[in-house]
């Protein structure tokens, strides 16, 4: 019974690299979300999927990006990493929409 | 687009005593509010949440009330406890996503 987890739980990366965070849950929850979490601003919407193939544009979705080809899988991929996208990034996911939001455990990402 | 303000961002009571987070929107059209509690090393997790066609919910010790008139809601935490101590979010859904406040460390003292 995993339910959500996320990989790497903590990563250094150099300026100009592409760099993936992985999440997987194992509920079959249709919809996904990718927040990051900075001092002064809380959690904010990177981008969400409502199905597999389909995604949509949160908050802050410049210099992201995400794919769904599984239901459980939701990877998001810095293209090009930047020290301002130095953060902590949690996965959710949820049944119903609206609806509880269930996080990962986060990644801690360093960008040197 | 909606903006969610939370105060205030530090709160610091004694064990016993009652807590109380408030939270504004910008968005009449915002119709869902969790409330999301989150420890140190960890994801947030949802603790209550409540409608707008709901005034008051609670649950046990904790209760969130709204008024869709002012466009605010709070959250009561009665007879707080060390296992209290965490960083509390609100949020406000509107249209197709969760705009979240930026947070309330509560600290329980024994």
């Amino acid at each position: 019974d995993a339910g959500i987890t996320q990989s790497p739980r903590y990563k250094i990366t150099e300026t100009g690299r592409q760099v993936t965070l992985m999440c997987h849950q194992t509920w079959s929850h249709s919809y996904m979300f990718w927040y990051r979490q900075d001092l002064g601003h809380g959690l904010r919407l990177i981008y969400y999927s409502a199905a597999a193939d389909i995604t949509d544009k949160g908050e802050v979705p410049d210099g992201y990006v995400v794919s769904r080809s599984k239901t459980e899988n939701f990877p998001l991929t810095l293209e090009s990493a930047t020290r301002s996208q130095t953060s902590v990034y949690f996965c959710a996911s949820s049944e119903s929409h609206p609806g509880e939001q269930y996080f990962g455990p986060g990644t801690r990402l360093t960008v040197t | 687009g909606e903006n969610v303000e939370q105060h205030p961002s530090t709160l610091s009571v004694q064990e016993g005593d009652s807590a109380v987070i408030k939270c504004t929107y910008s968005d009449s059209a915002s119709n869902y509010f969790p409330w999301y509690k989150q420890e140190l090393g960890k994801g947030p997790q949802l603790i209550i949440d409540i409608r707008s066609n709901v005034g008051e919910k609670k649950d046990q010790r904790i209760a969130v009330t709204l008024n869709k008139t002012a466009k605010h809601f709070s959250l009561h935490i009665t007879e707080t406890q060390p296992e209290d101590s965490a960083v509390y979010f609100c949020a406000a859904w509107n249209t197709d996503k969760l705009i979240f406040g930026t947070g309330t460390r509560l600290q329980v003292f024994p």
